[in-house]
């Protein structure tokens, strides 16, 4: 079963508005979690690595007024995209390292975005 | 260069090919190596990890080597459904970020 939970799937929203997209780490603890984008037929893109108790990391290029990451508890990050426009469309996911030998990582199902 | 590359194919094969991708890391202290396989619109999913003594899980073997920094995914007697991108994950462990290669998309003809 999924060890890392993202939620909504997908969604659809009006250019302006704001989405917020949840990652659930299911029965362990997450201090770290990473969002990443993914465009069509490319490859992921890391956004920025979400910190518990403490302010996101944000790769260079990505507006961190834009994408909101909030991290308030050990199995919840949450990121917001703020103020939506249609170049936002994207696929994103979220990934938190496992426990145990090597570090897994896990991966959430992934948040279909479309903005209209 | 790229902390973590792939050559992205696409690889084209039949059925019951053999087929080998290989991934290249920069990191030499990287610490931990993964195979995952991505569907069209799906997220990644763990298809293996890679051991410096290589592993084996059924048609797939994973082989990492270190001194040459570059880990390899063998795929035997191929199946219509393995065709995926297949991304190499390298760890550098403790707090530092896992790097994804770009992938290497696989398609397995009838």
């Amino acid at each position: 079963g999924a060890v890392v939970s993202q939620h909504p799937s997908w969604v659809i929203c009006k250019s302006g508005t704001s989405v917020k997209i949840e990652c659930r780490s299911l029965d362990f603890q997450a201090t770290t979690m990473f969002w990443y984008r993914q465009f069509p037929k490319q490859s992921l893109m890391l956004m920025a690595t979400s910190n518990e108790g403490s302010k996101a990391t944000y790769e260079q290029g990505v507006e961190k007024d834009k994408f909101l990451i909030n991290h308030a508890s050990l199995t919840l990050s949450t990121l917001t995209v703020t103020s939506a426009h249609p170049e936002d469309s994207s696929f994103y996911i979220c990934s938190a390292p496992g426990l145990g030998e090597g570090n897994t990582i896990y991966f959430g199902e992934g948040s279909w975005l479309t903005v209209v | 260069r790229k902390e973590v590359e792939q050559d992205p194919g696409p690889f084209n094969v039949p059925e019951g090919a053999t087929v080998a991708f290989n991934c290249t890391y920069s990191n030499s202290a990287s610490q931990s190596f993964f195979w995952y396989r991505q569907d069209c619109r799906k997220e990644p999913k763990l298809l293996m990890s890679v051991y410096s003594s290589g592993n084996e899980d059924g048609r797939f073997t994973a082989q990492l080597n270190r001194a040459s920094q570059y880990i390899s995914l063998l795929i035997r007697d191929s199946k219509l459904s393995d065709s995926a991108t297949y991304l190499c994950v390298v760890n550098p462990g403790g707090s530092y970020i896992p790097t994804f290669g770009r992938g290497t998309s696989l398609i397995v003809h009838p």
